[in-house]
């Protein structure tokens, strides 16, 4: 399967506390993206880092790439209670499809 | 700017009876058009994608189908829903490597 898988499946952390999310997929990949689904709505795309890329932020995220591990980080700094979600991780391969992990559920306690 | 419809928001069907879930986009052409599902508690699942009018690409073997009339209109089908049909279906478009914008999805619950 080409779908990534995220790691950990859940994850509780205190407000104010940092929330990592990990993600592993298994094909060679031009880009991969993290988005973020709040319970039974639509996908917000959060940020996208190329194959070439190492590092990006946006705000209190942080997204690591690793290729030649096929794995990817996500950090959230300073979590708020508005950060409770599902965070997935999807890799674009080079025929321009998409595939989704399955995703990581953060609860962040207030 | 870009908008993406999606409709209806939920959806109650027994199973046996046909689906029709419309997705359209707004502000942009030639889009790329992609249906997913999402099972309770797991991930993402693509089902089709569309590069253009009438040019479908299944990904996995089902009891559906969809397809592309017109450039910004992507229409998922079934002629007889199964149970396990049940789930959250997510529309959404694509240009360039720009990422996703999705729809706000459709709950179906087959009965």
């Amino acid at each position: 399967s080409q779908q990534g898988e995220e790691d950990p499946q859940a994850l509780s952390i205190q407000e104010g506390e940092n929330a990592t999310m990990n993600c592993s997929y298994k094909t060679s990949i031009n880009n991969l993206q993290w988005y973020r689904q709040n319970s039974g709505r639509g996908l917000v795309h959060l940020i996208l880092i190329r194959s070439n890329e190492r590092e990006k932020h946006s705000g209190r995220l942080r997204v690591t790439l690793d290729t030649s591990k096929k794995s990817s980080s996500l950090l959230i700094t300073a979590s708020r209670a508005a950060d409770t979600a599902s965070y997935f991780c999807a890799t674009e391969n080079t025929g321009n499809q998409f595939y989704f992990g399955t995703g990581t559920s953060l609860t962040v306690i207030p | 700017s870009q908008t993406i419809h999606q409709w209806p928001a939920t959806l109650v069907q027994p199973v046996g009876s046909p689906l029709s879930l419309e997705c359209t986009v707004e502000g942009t052409s030639n889009p790329n058009l992609y249906w997913y599902r999402q099972a309770a508690g797991r991930g993402l699942q693509l089902l089709f994608y569309s590069v253009g009018i009438g040019q479908i690409s299944s990904e996995v073997p089902q009891n559906l189908s969809a397809s592309r009339p017109q450039d910004r209109q992507f229409i998922l089908s079934s002629k007889k829903l199964l149970l396990s049909d049940s789930g959250f279906y997510l529309c959404a478009w694509s240009q360039g490597t720009y990422g996703y914008t999705f729809g706000s999805g459709t709950r179906l619950t087959v009965v």
